[in-house]
Formats: structure tokens, sequence, C-alpha cells
């Protein structure tokens, strides 16, 4: 069985400051990662996926992901954020079926 | 956006009542998940479909069942709603697994539960 890690539960970050979500998963076999972004009140949509090829990969609004098959991480990072990042991040692996990681929270301050 | 409804979008109920939630799809979409989320957990799976009358269990399938008698809704039933299964139910579609790998989920917009 597959498991992601969260490592930060809560972020707070300033607008137009970096911010870098950190996301690990335990596997033996090859695996297929993803960002999930949930805003208040929604359902979740996707930031990003690695599938296969390269590991950086680039999502929407900006957000941009690195696999690390050595070190089994997926951390998600943006240059600068903005007040709509404000949001819970899920990381979620794929082992046939999806398995989340308990979230971080996302708070942008101006 | 994936046309997936889920209804109700709120309900209280009380310990030992049944409940019925729904989920609806425009899409199409081969499979469909229940999951449900709650705070320092994430999301979880209850149960699955890969068809109409094809389901199986998640992780989190006691005191739950489904069903899936058309491709475009799949129901979850609270048997006996215990003050534990309040949360946050969200229903997700996808395509099929092509190349051996799942596909992208796209998400309904929750339904939160409350069993007093």
């Amino acid at each position: 069985a597959q498991s992601v890690t969260q490592l930060d539960s809560q972020v707070p970050v300033f607008e137009e400051a970096p911010v870098e979500l950190r996301c690990n998963y335990s596997s033996s076999v090859s695996v297929y990662l993803f960002w999930y972004v949930q805003y208040p009140n929604q359902g979740l949509q996707l930031l990003l996926k690695y599938l296969s090829g390269s590991t950086l990969v680039k999502g929407i609004n900006g957000f941009e992901a690195e696999f690390n098959k050595s070190q089994t991480s997926f951390h998600l990072r943006k240059p600068s954020v903005h007040i709509s990042d404000t949001a819970e991040y899920f990381c979620a692996v794929d082992d046939y079926k999806l398995s989340f990681g308990a979230g971080t929270t996302v708070t942008v301050r101006a | 956006d994936a046309g997936i409804t889920q209804s109700p979008r709120h309900k209280v109920t009380e310990t030992g009542t049944p409940v019925t939630l729904r989920c609806h799809q425009t899409e199409n979409h081969r499979y469909m998940y229940w999951y449900r989320q709650d705070p320092g957990h994430g999301l979880r799976l209850i149960h699955y479909s890969y068809g109409v009358k094809d389901t199986d269990k998640g992780e989190v399938s006691d005191g739950y069942s489904v069903s899936r008698s058309k491709t475009e809704d799949f129901l979850l039933t609270l048997e006996s709603a215990t003050s534990s299964q309040t949360s946050v139910y969200f229903c997700a579609i996808s395509t099929d697994r092509t190349g051996g790998f799942i596909n992208e989920q796209f998400f309904g917009p929750g339904t939160r539960l409350t069993v007093l």
C-alpha cells in the first residue's frame, strides 16, 4: 500500500512571497502523483500531476512541483502567491485508487 | 467544470436513521467514487464504482453501502447513521484508466452531513 505525508498542516505566507508545500510518499513501485487544491466551501480541483517524463511539472495558476524519486518527494512550489491562493492543498498518490495526504492549509496575508 | 452534482448539499439527521446521498454526473464517465473528508485525515475513500452495478469497497467502508443502477447516478447510504459519520462527503468521477494508471478525478461540491 502507498501512503502520503504532508509535512506541514498550516503554512502562513505573505502576499507576493514564495511558498513550498512538502509532500513525501512511501512506495516501492512506480508512482503517479497529484496535487489538488480546495478553495473554501468547494470541491477539489486538480493543480498538476506527475505520470512520467520530466520531473518538473507545471500546473495551473503558476504552481509547479518536482518529483524526486530518491527522496520520495513531490513538493509543490509557487514563486509569488496571491491572496486568492488561500486554500487547502492535498497531495495524492495513485495506488490504483487515490490516497490523499492530510492536507496543508495555506493562508496568504497582505 | 465537470457536470457533477450532489444532493442534498446539507443534511442534519439523528443517530440511527438511514441517510442516502446522491451523486449525479452528466459526463458519462465510467468511474465514480465516494470520499469523506475529516480534519487531519484528508480524503478517505468509502466506496467506488467501475460500472453499472459494479462496486467495490474503499478504506473506510464500514457502515456504508452504495448502489449504481445507472451510469449517471451513484448513491451512498448510511444504513443507521452514527455521530462518527458526521463529515463532508465528496463524490468524484473519472474516465477509464488509460495506460494502466488513474486519470484525473473531478469532484463534486460536497455534502455536509451532521448526525446528532
